[in-house]
């Protein structure tokens, strides 16, 4: 199975200042088709999981612009270019091309 | 609206049953290929298992495979997942999905399953 492994897993950051997660696959992400199924997920508390990115930079309907996500291969990040509090919460990265599909441990945000 | 409503979670016995169904509305059920995830409480996510728009096609996770099968009735705009010889490690939030890979991805509320004694 293609191991997630994200860093950092514990994220504290101020209000207004930027956050980066990272995001590294155990093998390339890049199916047979051309595309790169790489995922970006924020699971608010007592909510479910959201999706804000697929194909690594498409940004899902209603996700701020402040959010970004970009990578290839096997290395993939998702950046926040000013943290607000609705974005306290787990991150999680998640690869769907090869199966079984599997997700990153998580990120959990909090602010400082 | 797009809506997935999880039902049919609740306390079973190891080794016991459970059939999960997943209902959707406001959207094309029929064009969509639909996914079940997992998250143990307080832990993260699991991928189950994915079906295609007609059935012919579905996948699991290994943790499950044997035991889960997935199912869907195009006519009913419902998704199905039939749990067999539930084990203890089977306890989660098992959320419906609507397209994880494309356009439109869309999460359910989950329904919450114990496998306990």
């Amino acid at each position: 199975d293609v191991v997630m492994t994200q860093s950092p897993l514990s994220l504290p950051v101020t209000l207004g200042q930027p956050a980066s997660i990272s995001c590294r696959s155990s093998q390339s992400l890049v199916h047979s088709d051309g595309n790169t199924y790489l995922n970006w997920f924020q699971q608010r508390p007592g909510q479910s999981p959201r999706r804000l990115f697929y194909k690594v930079s498409n940004r899902d309907s209603g996700v701020p612009d402040r959010f970004s996500g970009s990578g290839s291969g096997t290395d993939f990040t998702l950046k926040i270019i000013r943290v607000e509090a609705e974005d306290v919460g787990v991150y999680y990265c998640m690869q769907g091309t090869n199966w079984p599909y599997t997700f990153g441990q998580g990120t959990k945000l909090e602010i400082k | 609206e797009v809506q997935l409503v999880e039902s049919g979670g609740s306390l079973v016995q190891p080794g016991g049953s459970l059939r999960l169904f997943c209902e959707a509305s406001g959207f094309t059920f029929s064009s969509h290929w639909m996914h079940w995830v997992r998250q143990a409480p307080g832990k993260g996510l699991e991928w189950v298992s994915f079906i295609n728009i007609d059935g012919s096609t579905k996948a699991y996770a290994d943790s499950v495979k044997g035991r889960f099968t997935i199912s869907r009735d195009n006519a009913k705009n419902t998704v199905y997942l039939q749990m067999n010889s539930l084990r203890a490690e089977d306890t989660a939030v098992y959320y419906c999905v609507r397209t994880l890979l494309g356009a439109s991805g869309w999460w359910g509320q989950g329904t919450l399953v114990t496998v306990s004694s």
